[in-house]
């Protein structure tokens, strides 16, 4: 089955600076990847994803891309803000499979 | 956030004995799934299901049990096989087509004491 790693586990950036959050799949065949975004004490919602036909993806500050023969992918965060600060989390699923594997998660601290 | 709702929010219960969780959705989608979400570990899949009356394990199903009966509702049990079942559980839903973004519910904590 799928296996998602990522990295780091935890970061701490400075407000208005930029955050890069990896992860890296091992089923070839996903080609479906969301990342979620869990705020203390609430639930995860997605922010973005992306899927297999494109190489990257943004929606104002963040941006994702994707690199399918290195089989990793990369949540990027421009201008971070403190609001920003959560748990990020990725995911791989091949599309319409629901069978989705999600990484461990990184929380970003924001510093004011 | 609404659409899919979990209760309780905390739940306790003593050793030895099962456990469920309810999730019920309103968004009319297909698949639902249950998660467990510790400290360090992101979010293990205990079970999905596609349809009614069909389910799937997902990585940590040992200790689990899951019924699918109606499209709107997921419950979850908790066995007292389970070894370690304290835990934040999340319970979530999708369309089997289009986006497939996984919507969550709030989640429930459950402790065992």
């Amino acid at each position: 089955g799928e296996n998602v790693e990522q990295h780091p586990s935890t970061l701490s950036v400075q407000e208005g600076d930029s955050a890069v959050i990896k992860c890296t799949y091992s089923d070839s065949a996903s080609n479906y990847f969301p990342w979620y975004k869990q705020e203390l004490g609430k639930r995860p919602q997605l922010i973005i994803d992306i899927r297999s036909n494109v190489g990257e993806k943004k929606d104002q500050r963040i941006a994702v891309t994707l690199n399918k023969t290195a089989k990793h992918f990369s949540l990027h965060i421009t201008e971070t803000q403190p609001e920003d600060s959560a748990v990020y989390f990725c995911a791989a699923s091949v599309y319409n499979n629901n069978d989705m594997r999600f990484g461990a998660g990184t929380r970003l601290t924001v510093k004011p | 956030d609404g659409g899919i709702t979990q209760s309780p929010k905390y739940l306790f219960r003593k050793e030895g004995q099962n456990v469920t969780l309810s999730c019920e959705q309103n968004l009319n989608h297909d698949a639902m799934y249950w998660y467990r979400q510790d400290p360090g570990q992101g979010l293990r899949l205990i079970y999905y299901s596609q349809i009614v009356n069909d389910f799937q394990k997902g990585d940590i199903a040992e200790g689990y049990s899951v019924s699918r009966e109606k499209k709107e509702s997921f419950p979850l049990t908790v066995t007292s096989a389970q070894k370690n079942p304290t835990a934040f559980y999340l319970c979530a839903s999708s369309t089997t087509g289009g986006k497939d973004e996984q919507f969550f519910g709030p989640g429930t904590r459950l402790t065992v004491l």
